[in-house]
């Protein structure tokens, strides 16, 4: 499985865009980049996954790179409540096989008020 | 509601005193799994099962033992824990080994004396 490499910690003002960046040089074509966060150690939550187009959803939105070495997550109106540590993962779908998540220690994200 | 529950919340038990942890999701999902998180490891997979009666290792399955009778339960025993078990865990299901989403559980913080 690919790797991926996210800073260790960012701040953000409340209102302000937060662009969350994953760095994932080693990732194959059949896989995916996920995006999970978990608030105060609650359970994860999921928030956005693709491929290699950018996808948007009520949540967030993700940019990947044409080269797909690289994405961001954009929280586009940060909230208190986004307060959070956010992984970043990638992984395969496949018809076989144990279909895990790998967590790495993600970044924690503080939105300042 | 869709959710994935467990219980306990919170434990705090003795070295050898048999304890389970159960987990219940209410959206008829096939694929169970079962975490552990540690500061600075992240999120560690212990059991899996990917229907009734289908259940196999993760990455750190020592000291741990699964069951899956019912599609909806997939509980967790410790048949003799150990200070080393002492722990975050999360419980997660997804619909089938291809679905892009896990839902996970709100955790249980156990201790082990």
């Amino acid at each position: 499985d690919a790797k991926t490499t996210q800073p260790t910690s960012m701040d953000c003002a409340e209102g302000r865009a937060a662009n969350l960046p994953c760095n994932h040089s080693t990732i194959s074509g059949n896989e995916y980049v996920y995006w999970y966060r978990q608030i105060h150690s609650q359970g994860p939550q999921y928030i956005i996954h693709g491929l290699k187009n950018n996808e948007t959803n009520e949540m967030a939105s993700l940019i990947i790179t044409e080269d797909r070495k690289s994405s961001t997550l954009i929280l586009p109106h940060a909230t208190l409540r986004d307060t959070a540590v956010y992984y970043c993962i990638v992984d395969r779908i496949s018809n076989f096989g144990n279909e895990k998540l790998t967590f790495g220690t993600g970044t924690r994200l503080t939105i300042i008020p | 509601e869709a959710q994935v529950t467990q219980n306990p919340r919170y434990l705090i038990t003795v070295t050898g005193k048999k304890l389970t942890v159960t987990c219940s999701q209410n959206m008829n999902h096939e694929y169970m799994s079962w975490y552990r998180q540690d500061p600075g490891l992240g999120l560690r997979q212990i059991y899996y099962s990917m229907n009734v009666e289908v259940t196999d290792k993760g990455d750190v399955p020592e000291g741990y033992k699964v069951s899956r009778k019912e599609k909806r339960n997939f509980p967790l025993i410790l048949e003799s824990p150990s200070p080393n078990q002492t722990s975050l865990y999360f419980c997660a299901s997804r619909r089938d080994r291809v679905s892009d989403t896990q839902y996970f559980g709100p955790g249980t913080r156990l201790t082990v004396l």
